[in-house]
């Protein structure tokens, strides 16, 4: 499978606890996305890098969110201190450089609970 | 501030029917319009798109209808299949002179039932 992957696809934690996701996006991909989605809304865009460089950051990526993405490969997301307000589905997508609407591709998410 | 609004979170339509999902947005610095299907558990995939240079784009069953006077989107699906039930997201870009990359503004998404 050649698609964006995910990892881990749920984690449920308790409140104040580390949590970190990892996203391994299609190889010619210089291009990787996160967003968030929360129930009854669309997703929204949290980061961008284009190979390793961090480019944009939303500002809904409070202090205790970092993302990496060391190697221009594969990206994490790591919440520290979670709060219940992080519950959530945290999307990864990934695009050539070359971008248009229908060359970014979206992961399956993984699905955080924070309780 | 909700820049992209899908009014109805939910569609219940007949097998055969025409489904109309709209989106409105306010944002006239928007001229790249794209539709995303999402199936549960599952990630959202591209479905049709459309420019501000155009007012409509076929294909297939799919056609996205744009009225930038009215800041309105609209996807036509016809006819219907059982198929197609899922949630449907507009999703709104800015292409800056062809330096666009994927920060894409999405709407709340409508559920599409479509009854056999």
């Amino acid at each position: 499978d050649t698609g964006v992957s995910q990892d881990p696809r749920h984690k449920i934690t308790k409140r104040g606890q580390n949590v970190t996701f990892r996203c391994d996006p299609i190889s010619e991909h210089n291009r990787l996305y996160w967003y968030r989605q929360t129930l009854g809304q669309g997703p929204e865009f949290l980061t961008y890098f284009q190979n390793e460089a961090q480019l944009e950051k939303s500002r809904l990526l409070s202090d205790r969110f970092s993302a990496e993405r060391p190697k221009g490969s594969f990206s994490t997301l790591e919440i520290q201190r979670t709060e219940q307000g992080d519950s959530a589905m945290y999307l990864c997508a990934s695009s050539p450089m070359g971008f248009s609407g229908n060359t970014i591709y979206f992961g399956e998410g993984s699905w955080l609970t924070v309780v | 501030d909700q820049q992209v609004k899908q009014n109805s979170p939910s569609l219940s339509v007949q097998e055969g029917r025409i489904s109309i999902l709209n989106c409105d947005y306010t944002n006239s610095m928007f001229d790249y319009f794209l539709w995303y299907k999402k199936y549960p558990a599952e990630g959202p995939t591209f479905l049709i798109s459309i420019s501000s240079i155009k007012d409509k784009n076929e294909d297939g069953r799919f056609t996205v209808f744009l009225n930038k006077s009215a800041k309105h989107l609209s996807l036509h699906i016809v006819p219907s299949q059982p198929g197609d039930s899922a949630v449907y997201f507009c999703a709104l870009y800015i292409n800056a002179g062809g330096t666009s990359y994927g920060k894409l503004t999405f709407g709340q998404g409508t559920i599409l039932t479509v009854h056999p």
